[in-house]
């Protein structure tokens, strides 16, 4: 299976903040990397797919880069409800795999 | 509105067996593949199990394989997960999600609430 490591693991930040998120595969996924936010008690939401597309209705502060094995989700300026879990997921090769999260916290 | 709901988690025992159902609605349920997805406590997300539109294509994890059967009842709209030899291990908050082809991905777009099994004496 491939494996997604992202990092950081948790990060601290402030309303206002710019914050990227890494994401690297084990691997090459070309751009079939998505990203989802996941907030307590809730169902992970779609965010990004195929690595740099909004998904509709998300927020233009969200975006997405990268190709190959390292992608990076970046959040312009946080806003309040944005202070969640983030996951990237890759669908290059089955099974469909997800890093292991990074919990964005309000410093 | 798309909505998935799921049902039928709780606590059983170690080598027991659990149904858990996923109803959809605010979408043509019989054109979408459709997908169990689930997460330990504290823990990241795992894919389970996947099921085609019309009921195959079927396709399983490794860690499930054998002991958990995916169905669906397009006329009731219905995602089913029928898990039997449970083990400690399988304890997650089990998602039912919805697969989209979206440019040069397959993405999970809709995702229900979650119900959560224990398997615990």
């Amino acid at each position: 299976d491939i494996q997604m490591t992202q990092s950081p693991s948790s990060l601290s930040a402030s309303v206002g903040d710019r914050v990227t998120i890494t994401c690297r595969a084990s691997q090459t996924l070309s751009s079939y990397l998505n990203w989802y936010q996941q907030k307590p008690g809730k169902g992970p939401k779609l965010l990004i797919y195929a690595a740099s597309s909004l998904q509709s209705g998300v927020p233009s502060r969200f975006s997405g880069s990268g190709s190959g094995t390292d992608f990076t989700l970046t959040i312009s300026s946080l806003q309040p409800e944005d202070f969640a879990t983030y996951y990237c997921q890759q669908s290059y090769i089955n099974p469909d795999t997800f890093g292991q999260g990074t919990k964005l916290e309000i410093k | 509105e798309v909505q998935l709901v799921e049902s039928g988690g709780g606590l059983v025992q170690p080598g027991g067996s659990l149904r858990l159902s996923c109803a959809a609605s605010g979408f043509t349920f019989s054109s979408y593949e459709m997908n169990w997805v689930r997460q330990a406590p504290g823990k990241g997300l795992e894919w389970v199990s996947h099921i085609s539109s019309s009921g195959s294509p079927i396709y399983y994890a490794d860690s499930v394989k054998g002991r958990f059967t995916i169905s669906r009842d397009n006329a009731k709209n219905s995602l089913y997960l029928q898990m039997n030899s449970l083990r400690a291990e399988d304890t997650a908050v089990y998602y039912c999600a919805r697969r989209t082809y979206a440019g040069n991905s397959r993405t999970f777009d809709y995702w229900g609430q979650g119900t959560l099994v224990t398997v615990s004496s």
